[in-house]
């Protein structure tokens, strides 16, 4: 089946400690996203690709950098970690950019801070 | 002013009953209207999506959408245990980005 795949399911990381959580897509979709989701609240766009066009939210920290080599795989790194990182992340794909497009998640990887 | 505003809840029907959850929208120039639903500790995944004002059915679910009032509802008819969930109310305008509601949390007694 055709999806949207996020490794790890968790991840723990330490204060400060460089981390990189991937996604990857067999649904051949141009458009990736990475968003953060804390408890009780709304997702919030991070970040997304149209195809090797990268677009970062005005308000995404700089701590938060993203990676696509190809059209399967994109990935989010979290330079120096702090404890408000803590959150789902979750990726997910569009077919592409028209407005009724609707988005695909994968699974999320719930990240925990220490 | 949130962009999308969704009453948290726990919104508690028995089962078998209608639930109706509400959803309220700030961009005028919002084009498509879209209703996740979230296990807990899971992430998203589509029931409905509403393009133009009225109603859409799909199975036990309705989308009602009020573009004048900026308002988007889902009813869910003849609700399920398994229907416990939070639904998240999502809006997109021209471009790419899907601006989310916090969700409203959905209990279904059995």
């Amino acid at each position: 089946d055709a999806m949207v795949i996020q490794n790890p399911r968790y991840q723990v990381t330490q204060f400060g400690k460089p981390v990189t959580l991937s996604c990857s897509q067999t649904l051949n979709h141009n458009v990736m996203y990475w968003y953060q989701q804390k408890s009780s609240q709304a997702p919030k766009l991070l970040f997304h690709y149209y195809d090797k066009d990268f677009n970062n939210e005005a308000d995404t920290p700089d701590n938060f950098q993203s990676r696509r080599p190809n059209t399967s795989f994109c990935f989010l790194d979290i330079r120096s970690p702090g404890l408000g990182d803590a959150a789902m992340y979750l990726c997910a794909t569009s077919r592409d950019a028209g407005v009724n497009e609707k988005l695909f998640f994968g699974s999320g990887t719930q990240l925990s801070v220490l | 002013q949130k962009e999308v505003e969704q009453n948290s809840g726990p919104l508690s029907v028995p089962e078998g009953a209608i639930a109706s959850l509400n959803c309220t929208y700030s961009d005028r120039g919002s084009q498509s209207f879209f209703w996740y639903r979230q296990y807990s500790g899971k992430s998203p995944e589509l029931i409905m999506s509403i393009y133009s004002n009225g109603d859409k059915e799909d199975g036990r679910f309705t989308a009602q959408l009020n573009k004048a009032s900026q308002y988007v509802s889902l009813l869910i008819r003849d609700s399920q245990p398994s229907d416990s969930a939070t639904y998240l109310c999502a809006v997109k305008g021209g471009g790419f980005k899907t601006i989310f509601g916090a969700g409203t949390r959905l209990f279904v007694k059995a």
